[in-house]
């Protein structure tokens, strides 16, 4: 009964390997969101969709691509990983607004991603 | 360019002691301020503000906003060893639900 599930929980590998990272969540938001959190803790956002449209496409490396099949889920690929891909990535859902805001996160467990 | 900035960066305290944590911000379009506690995994929410000078309050944890000064802080009474992690301030901007985060105060709270 997780709210946002997040697989894999840990994940290493090569440079130049392309890897996927899945997430869907069940509580029936319609926005769904990715974040890195560098080493310092820091986390930034790098997309977000709303039932199934792109909203949100910060200034990422196209190497990164989202892919949300239905609103419930949004996937992460990466190509030709680097090793500052390395951090923890966040799946991220908010509910529909009430009022005039939605910016309430509920996050996955994060994805260790370690590239060497 | 928007940015939030909290301190300190980490605070080391003995139980029952109280702490008060900043988040300053300078942000296009403010919409609203939210607190997160990151212990190991996921952020998990704690306050979300609006509206000046309104506190939020839940247990030992409370929190206020300045929209006139642009900061906000998050007050920890009776802390306790359960309440070390990262407290992360975040600030929504626009209508597309982009939060801006800070870089985070790591609170260690010692027996």
């Amino acid at each position: 009964d997780t709210a946002v599930s997040q697989t894999p929980k840990y994940l290493v590998t090569q440079m130049g390997n392309d890897k996927s990272i899945k997430c869907e969540q069940n509580l029936g938001h319609d926005t769904m969101y990715w974040y890195k959190q560098d080493s310092k803790k820091f986390l930034k956002i790098m997309f977000s969709y709303n039932n199934k449209e792109l909203i949100i496409n910060e200034t990422v490396p196209n190497r990164f691509s989202p892919k949300s099949p239905d609103k419930a889920h949004l996937n992460l690929h990466i190509n030709s990983l680097e090793l500052g891909d390395s951090a923890v990535y966040f799946c991220a859902s908010s509910p529909p607004r009430q009022g005039s805001t939605n910016e309430k996160l509920f996050f996955g467990s994060g994805t260790q991603l370690s590239v060497l | 360019e928007d940015k939030v900035v909290q301190s300190p960066l980490s605070l080391v305290v003995h139980e029952g002691d109280t702490v008060t944590l900043n988040c300053s911000y300078e942000v296009t379009n403010f919409r609203s301020l939210l607190w997160y506690k990151q212990e190991k995994k996921a952020p998990t929410f704690l306050f979300m503000l609006t509206s000046s000078g309104i506190e939020k309050k839940s247990g030992r944890l409370s929190s206020i906003l300045d929209k006139k000064e642009l900061f906000s802080i998050l007050n920890i009474t009776a802390t306790q060893t359960g309440d070390s992690a990262v407290y992360l301030c975040a600030v929504g901007s626009g209508n597309t639900g982009k939060l801006i985060f800070g870089q985070g105060t790591t609170l260690q709270v010692k027996p």
